[in-house]
């Protein structure tokens, strides 16, 4: 099965700082998706991206499917934005494969 | 909210015991999968269900087992509980096989076993 890397696994920054979190995998998906898992555990659906760009608010994804990468770009971080990131990915109706996420900290 | 829902939030209970956890896809979502998250394993898949269906199974232990019902709500159910089942479990549902596969997570439920 496929092996997904996040890296970095951990990120303290200050608020208003810019961030870029990479999620690196082993073979080729069809399913990519990325999420923020808040400190009461909940699991939100940030981008479904296996190509391709894709922007909301402050944060934006993108995916290079011939390089089998995704990255994930926060802006103007908000202390909100703390927590662990998840990107995940999936051959076909499949099984999604987890990365061991980044825990991102943002001080205020 | 991912329109997945999942009860009960929260439960605790004493080693051998059993539970039940339930999971209610969005709707016009066929597909149901399971995941576990412990600490020491990460998010870990542990069976898909497609109407009805099991299409795919994990790392599940054999004391653990899954259905999905007519209605498409499906239920994990964990027997003769260990220490470290203790975790969360998360439902995920898909259109699976119409559109984008993406997976929506619902809440999760917290399991203690004490």
């Amino acid at each position: 099965g496929i092996q997904v890397e996040q890296s970095p696994p951990d990120l303290i920054l200050q608020e208003g700082a810019n961030s870029t979190l990479r999620c690196n995998f082993s073979d080729s998906v069809n399913n990519l998706q990325w999420f923020h898992q808040n400190p009461w555990g909940q699991l939100i659906n940030l981008f479904y991206i296996p190509s391709g760009t894709k922007q909301n608010g402050r944060l934006s994804a993108t995916t290079v499917a011939t390089e089998r990468y995704s990255l994930l770009y926060i802006s103007s971080s908000q202390t909100t934005d703390s927590g662990v990131y998840f990107c995940a990915g999936a051959q076909g109706a499949q099984k999604l494969v987890f990365g061991q996420g980044t825990r991102l900290t943002i001080n205020p | 909210d991912s329109g997945v829902t999942q009860t009960p939030k929260h439960l605790i209970t004493a080693t051998g015991q059993r539970v039940t956890l339930r999971c209610s896809p969005r709707s016009g979502d066929l597909s149901v999968y399971w995941y576990q998250q412990s600490l020491d394993q990460g998010l870990q898949f542990l069976i898909h269900y497609y109407n009805g269906e099991e299409r795919a199974k994990g790392n599940i232990l054999e004391r653990f087992s899954a259905q999905q019902f007519p209605d498409l709500h499906s239920e994990l159910n964990l027997s003769s509980l260990e220490l470290g089942d203790s975790a969360l479990y998360f439902c995920a549902s898909s259109v699976a096989g119409r559109g984008t596969n993406a997976q929506y997570f619902g809440p999760g439920t917290r399991l203690t076993v004490l």
